[in-house]
């Protein structure tokens, strides 16, 4: 079935970079989304990738998708504490609802 | 621009009653839906609706009632509340059909506790 896996927790130091990873089972995603969710918030579009690239860049953010191991990648340069949040991963198949990851929180630590 | 807004925030309930959570957009958006979000189990899709008039079952309807009379709002009822609907409630409103259906506006959520 349709499926979308985060890692739950990830813990970094300020300035570093971070990495979020997500597996998704359906090829039929043209789409695929990162969201962030800042504490006490509704979820946020952060960005986006269409399935035909391989990578999208955005300032601070790189996203990597390898549509062949159906794996995507969020990628935060310099990560500062104000990036402190949760972050899911979104597929949307074909004619189908978005499908959310369990999220990423990720810790900044000074 | 108020974009979703979600009332009330907090609300605390006894097992079996009935209450219903309010969603309203300003931004004519004829895709709504409602979430709930639960610790390790990200976002599950309760019930949505592609305009007024329309609604649809999403991954975990049972327990929950929805109506669409008008594109501005989409309530979300609770029939008679049991512990297991405890969580946060999110509403999220798009454009429907084309590319931009992935970019959903949420509102900041509504915690649900229920004894």
């Amino acid at each position: 079935g349709e499926d979308v896996e985060q890692s739950l927790f990830l813990s970094v130091r300020e300035g570093d970079s971070s990495v979020i990873n997500c597996t998704y089972t359906d090829s039929s995603s043209t789409y695929l989304y990162w969201y962030k969710q800042e504490p006490g918030a509704g979820l946020q579009l952060l960005t986006y990738i269409f399935s035909n690239m391989d990578m999208k860049q955005d300032q601070r953010l790189t996203v990597l998708l390898n549509k062949k191991d159906k794996h995507l990648s969020l990628r935060i340069a310099d990560t500062q504490t104000g990036d402190s949040a949760i972050y899911f991963c979104a597929e949307r198949p074909l004619g189908g609802k978005l499908i959310f990851g369990q999220g990423t929180e990720l810790s900044v630590k000074p | 621009n108020a974009g979703v807004t979600q009332t009330p925030k907090f609300q605390v309930l006894k097992t079996g009653q009935s209450m219903t959570l309010q969603c309203a957009q300003d931004m004519n958006h004829e895709y709504m839906s409602w979430y709930r979000q639960d610790p390790g189990m990200g976002l599950r899709l309760i019930h949505y609706s592609v305009g007024a008039g329309i609604t649809d079952q999403g991954e975990v309807p049972n327990g929950y009632n929805v109506s669409r009379s008008t594109t501005e709002d989409f309530p979300l009822r609770l029939l008679s509340a049991a512990p297991s609907q405890t969580s946060v409630y999110f509403c999220a409103s798009s454009v429907a059909g084309g590319p931009n259906t992935g970019e959903l506006f949420f509102g900041e959520g509504s915690r649900l506790t229920v004894l």
